[in-house]
């Protein structure tokens, strides 16, 4: 029973490149969760999608960040032309479908990346 | 912002228990207290959650004041794999805010 699965675990990008980064939830979760988590920090929110929709989208910047959960395939959190500010590591979290407010979120492994 | 405080910092010895403690004074009567913890730059792994009356899981068990206001994990006999960041997060709807943490370290 395979846990949420995030590829690549490390990217290493130039400023101005395009980052994504895939996040395949637990099989039968339907809830999406985008965290970051800089260098000596706790995580911090981003976004909430379900299948084909952007829930909660409170925590993300307003300008070069995307995500999305299309009906088929991973969800996938693009960055577009980064900065080195956007170092740092991210986690992607599911969980099943019902209540969100009482589902506990599995984590992924996460995905680093390094902004030259 | 996250509606817990909680230690920077906390040791234990190998085998003892380990009582994490954490503070959420303004916490609703609907909110749940939910425990992760992170160990080094691992996924945070759910650990329990509870409401008012104390929880036990085969990980942990939760206290929770009856004002609510604070709770305690207690992991029963620590060992050296509990080395983590602890993190006491008070749920709100549709997403988890971390604070800081408590970072255990369990001693030989």
């Amino acid at each position: 029973n395979a846990g949420v699965m995030q590829n690549p675990r490390h990217l290493v990008r130039r400023r101005g490149q395009e980052a994504r980064l895939r996040c395949s939830p637990m099989k039968g979760h339907s809830h999406v969760y985008w965290y970051r988590q800089l260098p000596e920090e706790g995580l911090k929110f981003m976004v909430y999608l379900q299948k084909e929709n952007i829930i909660d989208e409170s925590g993300m910047p307003k300008e070069r960040f995307s995500a999305e959960f299309p009906k088929e395939g991973p969800s996938i959190l693009r960055i577009q032309q980064v900065v080195r500010g956007d170092s740092a590591a991210y986690f992607c979290a599911s969980s099943p479908p019902g209540l969100a407010d009482f589902n506990e979120q599995f984590f992924g492994p996460g995905t680093r990346l390094t902004v030259l | 912002d996250a509606k817990t405080t909680q230690p920077p910092s906390m040791d234990c010895a190998e085998g003892r228990a380990a009582n994490l403690p954490c503070n959420h004074s303004t916490i609703s009567g609907n909110e749940y207290v939910y425990w992760y913890r992170q160990i080094h730059s691992q996924g945070p792994q759910y650990i329990i959650h509870g409401l008012k009356n104390n929880e036990t899981n085969e990980m942990a068990s939760l206290i929770i004041t009856e004002d609510r206001k604070s709770s305690t994990l207690i992991l029963p006999h620590a060992t050296l794999r509990d080395t983590a960041v602890y993190y006491c997060i008070v749920r709100v709807p549709d997403k988890l805010i971390f604070g800081t943490g408590t970072r255990l370290q369990v001693f030989p």
